[in-house]
């Protein structure tokens, strides 16, 4: 089946530091590959996204790459601020609009100023 | 001119009472979904719809109910509410055939049901 695995968090770090967050994937077909962030109280907002292998996404300093090779899609920042901490999730989706987005179990991160 | 909206954002009730969430999206998109984010966030499908058609029916207890007036509303209707339910519901959507899998979902703000 399709599935999603992401490193377990909380992971606190100091402000400027590099951030990795690990995610890989299982998938039957040819995934969609997303970074969701969830801010303190709010919904889940796209950050970026890689459709097909070797394509990558970036947002706000974040990147992450579709590896197809190793099945991942992990994301990288090389200086975070206190403001990025939040939720992180990586996701899958396959086929067609109306098929399922999969989620990983979600990140969290911690900034300290 | 919120893209994904729910209501209410937050809801307390007592147990075995019935509820509703309610959803509505601007975007245009023909596909809603509802997720279920547990304590623990991590976060589960609970039904889809395309253009009112339920798609999607996970393993879900037969007390929730979605319900589709139009392809712009796609609300969450609860029974007997248990203790077990409390978590947040969040509502989604995203466009529909012809854009493939590539297309992200948008979502609401979230409804956190408390049952006591």
């Amino acid at each position: 089946g399709n599935s999603v695995t992401q490193m377990e968090g909380p992971v606190t770090l100091s402000e400027e530091a590099f951030l990795t967050i690990n995610c890989t994937y299982t998938a039957t077909g040819y995934p969609s590959l997303f970074w969701y962030v969830q801010y303190p109280g709010e919904g889940l907002q796209l950050l970026l996204k890689a459709t097909k292998a070797d394509d990558k996404g970036s947002n706000k300093g974040f990147e992450a790459t579709y590896r197809k090779e190793t099945t991942s899609f992990h994301l990288e920042k090389g200086s975070v601020q206190v403001s990025d901490s939040a939720v992180y999730f990586c996701a899958l989706k396959i086929g067609s609009s109306a098929s399922k987005i999969i989620f990983g179990s979600g990140t969290r991160l911690s900034i300290r100023p | 001119d919120t893209a994904v909206s729910q209501t209410p954002k937050y809801l307390v009730t007592q147990m075995g009472n019935d509820k509703s969430i309610k959803c509505e999206q601007n975007l245009g998109h023909d596909t809603m979904y509802w997720y279920k984010q547990d304590s623990k966030k991590f976060l589960k499908i609970m039904f889809s719809y395309n253009n009112k058609e339920l798609i999607i029916n996970e393993t879900v207890p037969n007390r929730f109910s979605p319900k589709s007036p139009d392809k712009a509303h796609l609300n969450l209707h609860i029974n007997s509410l248990e203790l077990g339910d409390s978590a947040v519901y969040f509502c989604a959507s995203s466009p529909s055939l012809g854009y493939g899998g590539d297309t992200e979902a948008f979502f609401g703000q979230g409804t956190r049901l408390t049952v006591v």
